[in-house]
């Protein structure tokens, strides 16, 4: 069974525009959670991150949002540049649980 | 800037061979992991090290993967025999001590083929 989950497999999103990441997961014990960006034949990178004790992270042009009572979190990017283009996993872990990522969302940003 | 590193890049092999695989962390990180990625998966965790200590190897398919970390600086993966269903990437990652909010940071992965 599937803790994280992201539903969408891929987005299309034109430059300068809003792009957003939707995740969701299942496990209550979660309480840190990851965004990791990755390109073909590269390994994952981090991107950004959020604690439980907060709902909102910014870093520059993303933003993590986290809905702890809906169990949910979104990655924003704005404003969205053609680099962007790559599959971005979720990931989230929590007490003695190992990280536990998503099947990943391909992001195309279209110039 | 400090980054993880993995070899060989890519290895193609018939299966019931053996195959390696070496991590090298970023330098002072005590966590080391390895992950196993499936095309169109995300990465799912095979084995935690701490230092040289494996403290999480519960996913680890120990029939034909073994892994260590003798000195608790790089590592080896090993798969004997090798089977259709090993063709995946090998991901290594690393942290400083295995903490919840740290980041784990990942070498650019051994992407495995199966023959």
């Amino acid at each position: 069974d599937q803790q994280v989950k992201q539903n969408s497999p891929s987005l299309s999103v034109q430059e300068g525009r809003i792009s957003i990441l939707n995740c969701d997961y299942t496990n209550s014990m979660f309480d840190y959670f990851l965004w990791y960006k990755k390109y073909p034949a590269e390994g994952p990178t981090f991107l950004i991150s959020i604690s439980s004790i907060k709902d909102k992270n910014e870093d520059g042009r993303f933003t993590v949002f986290l809905n702890k009572s809906a169990k949910h979190l979104s990655l924003h990017i704005v404003p969205s540049q053609p680099g962007d283009s790559a599959v971005y996993f979720c990931a989230a872990r929590g007490g003695n649980t190992p990280l536990v990522f998503g099947k990943g969302t391909r992001l195309s940003v279209i110039a | 800037e400090a980054e993880v590193a993995q070899s060989p890049r890519y290895k193609i092999t018939e299966k019931s061979q053996a195959v390696a695989f070496w991590c090298d962390p970023i330098s002072g990180h005590a966590t080391l992991y390895w992950y196993r990625q499936i095309l169109g998966q995300g990465p799912e965790l095979l084995v935690q090290f701490q230092d040289e200590s494996v403290v999480d190897d519960s996913q680890l398919p120990k029939d034909r993967f073994s892994a260590e970390r003798l000195k608790g600086v790089d590592s080896t993966l090993k798969i004997q025999p090798a089977e259709l269903g090993d063709s995946a990437m090998y991901l290594c990652a690393s942290s400083l001590s295995g903490l919840l909010e740290e980041t784990q940071y990942f070498g650019p992965g051994t992407r495995l083929l199966v023959l």
